[in-house]
């Protein structure tokens, strides 16, 4: 079965605070995505990644930043917080292209920014 | 730019009732359409479909790909009220992209 853990189910923080939100996953996936989900707004890519050190820009990357220094985990950074970031953030893993493109999530960190 | 649209948004139904939930979609280089489950937290995986396999089946649910009219459905016969949930319906496209562009969603309520 594959595993993707998320650091926290749920995360309170203030506005202009670093935050870091943190993924691993057991099953030595190729890619790794970041999204935020909203009411009305669906599930919104924020940044992926297909391999170690190698980051992609996804529909929403403003204000965030990633980093993969290892296969397995994947780390989504707030670099200043704000009130509009306040959402679901789901982390997801797939083992390559084609029928291995299934992506499997994490349990979700949801974020208050106050 | 790549599109899912899923409907309907929200749908109330009884125990015993058969829905059927739509995805249609708009992108280039169809490769696959994926069915996702979520509850309370993340969302599982149910079904991808494909050229080479254009059905699926588990159990209560079903689902069928019709690549002329680009879109799905999805079925629950027999509902319970464990089937409450969001139903995300997502598209893979493009030649060497690892993107799934998602749906918003249907939710499904399914009441005693």
């Amino acid at each position: 079965d594959v595993k993707v853990t998320q650091s926290s189910r749920y995360l309170v923080k203030r506005t202009g605070e670093k935050v870091f939100l943190e993924c691993v996953q057991d099953m030595d996936h190729e890619n790794m995505f970041w999204y935020r989900q909203d009411p009305g707004l669906g599930l919104r890519l924020i940044y992926f990644s297909y391999d170690v050190k190698m980051k992609e820009k996804g529909d929403i990357p403003e204000g965030y930043s990633v980093s993969r220094e290892k296969k397995e985990r994947f780390s989504l950074i707030l670099e200043s917080a704000s009130t509009n970031q306040t959402s679901m953030y789901l982390c997801a893993s797939s083992l390559g292209s084609g029928v291995q493109e299934t992506q499997y999530f994490g349990p979700g960190t949801r974020l208050l920014v106050l | 730019e790549d599109k899912v649209v899923q409907s309907p948004l929200s749908l109330v139904v009884h125990e015993g009732d058969t829905v059927t939930l739509n995805c249609s979609y708009e992108v280039t280089n169809f490769r696959s359409l994926l069915w996702y489950k979520q509850e309370k937290k993340a969302p599982t995986f149910l079904f991808m479909l494909t050229s080479s396999g254009i059905e699926k089946k588990s159990g209560r649910l079903s689902s069928i790909l019709d690549k002329k009219e680009l879109s799905s459905i999805l079925n629950i016969t027999a509902t319970q009220t464990g089937d409450s949930a969001i139903y995300l319906c997502a598209v893979s496209s493009g030649a060497g992209s690892y993107q799934l562009t998602f749906g918003k969603g249907t939710k499904l309520s399914v009441i005693p």
